[in-house]
Parts: C-alpha cells; structure tokens; sequence
C-alpha cells in the first residue's frame, strides 16, 4: 500500500490507542486524511474527514491529526465494540487518485 | 437518508465482462463525484474509480485503467463500472461510495453493502 499502517494494536478496554498512518508529499503531506471503520462483514464506516473532522454521529472518542507526511487516529474509552479494521485514506497528487492504508486490526483485550 | 444498492456481481470467466450498477438515492445525485472501491477476499480497501458529478470526468487506478470504464446516469440516479478482460485478481467485493463534499474527491461518507465479483474458470 501507498500509505503504511501498523497491521496490528491492541489496548485495554478504557484505555487509549493510536494508530499511526505514513505517507509522503504526494499524498498525506499536502491533502487531508480519512479514517475509516470496517466492522467484520460490514462496509467501512467513515470515522474522520478532512484530517481532524468527525461526521455526524461519531462520537468523540475518536480524533485525527497529522504531521507533515503522517496521520494518527486517537481512539478513547475503548470499547469491546471497537474492534475493528481501521483503514487511512486520501488523495494522491502523483497517482491522480485515491490511496488507502493497508489496515490496522485493533483488539480491545 | 441515503442509501447506494449495487448489483450486478457474479462468476465470470477470466477475460470476459462484467457490468456493475450502483442506484443512488436520499441526495442530489449530480452534485457529487462517486467511486468504486474494492476488497479482495481478506485483504484491504483498494479505490478503483471515481467520476465526477458534472462533467463525468473519470480518474482509475492504474490496476484496472484500460479495462474498466465508469459512468454515470445523473437522470436515473445511477453509477455504472463497465469491467473488461476481467482477472483473477480482480475478484473482491465491490463497493460504490458517495464522495464528502461536491469537491472532497478523497473521502467517503456514505458506502454501499457491496457486490462480489468472482473471476474464475
């Protein structure tokens, strides 16, 4: 993938995680970044846009931020609900599209 | 409230065709680039296309520019992903995406349940 992710965290429930989302110039450098939800089964669910915005009806506990040519999702409280594939996303000056990371499995334990 | 329903999925030969609809409905269709985004069997998100709301202009990965063509009807409120000389790495499940904002080409807020598209012989 374009954009590298960790493929694997894990925290406790309550606990905070970070999920770390690299790129480059091209693409995390100079555009804003999504984040999103895949539940097992399901379609992902659009968590973050413009780097730190949250949709409608996404709770707080979940925040963005970039610097320079990488993301982070935050994730609070974590819930056993949580567990997830969360994916990183944007736009790809140099491409002339979309790129996605490669994913990252969290386990609440 | 929005809802994207694709169709069209199923077992195809390698090299031969396959055509996927996505009906839109619950926003002002036109407004709004679409895109395709697919999920090869317990792999990650890949985008495949996004056209443009107004002038249809069409942007594709370079994994399937050439053989697959997307296209919109903004009368009947539909996204079209014309597949050609279809491989068996192009078996995932495909998704249809409502583009954020008129000009936020990179993030979706709104996914349809997907379809899967099985290339094999």
């Amino acid at each position: 993938s374009v954009l590298t992710q960790p493929p694997s965290v894990s925290a406790a429930p309550g606990q905070k995680v970070t999920i770390s989302c690299s790129g480059s110039s091209s693409n995390i450098g100079n555009n804003y970044v999504s984040w999103y939800q895949q539940l097992p089964g399901t379609a992902p669910k659009l968590l973050i846009y413009d780097t730190n915005k949250r949709p409608s009806g996404i709770p707080d506990r979940f925040s963005g931020s970039k610097s320079g040519t990488s993301a982070t999702l935050g994730i609070t409280g974590l819930q056993t609900g949580d567990e997830a594939d969360y994916y990183c996303g944007t736009w790809d000056g140099s491409l002339s599209g979309v790129v996605f990371g490669g994913g990252t499995k969290l386990t609440v334990l | 409230e929005v809802q994207l329903l694709e169709s069209g999925g199923g077992l195809v030969q390698p090299g031969g065709s396959l055509r996927l609809s996505c009906a839109a409905s619950g926003f002002t269709f036109s407004s709004y680039a679409m895109s395709w985004v697919r999920q090869a069997p317990g792999e990650g998100l890949e985008w495949v296309s996004t056209i443009s709301g107004s002038d249809s202009s069409t942007y594709y990965a370079d994994s399937v520019k050439g053989r697959f063509t997307s296209s919109r009807d903004n009368s009947k409120h539909t996204l079209y992903l014309q597949m050609n000389s279809l491989r068996a790495d192009d078996t995932a499940v495909y998704y249809c995406a409502k583009t954020i904002s008129p000009s936020g080409y990179y993030a979706f807020n709104y996914w349809g349940q997907g379809t899967l598209v099985t290339v094999s012989s």
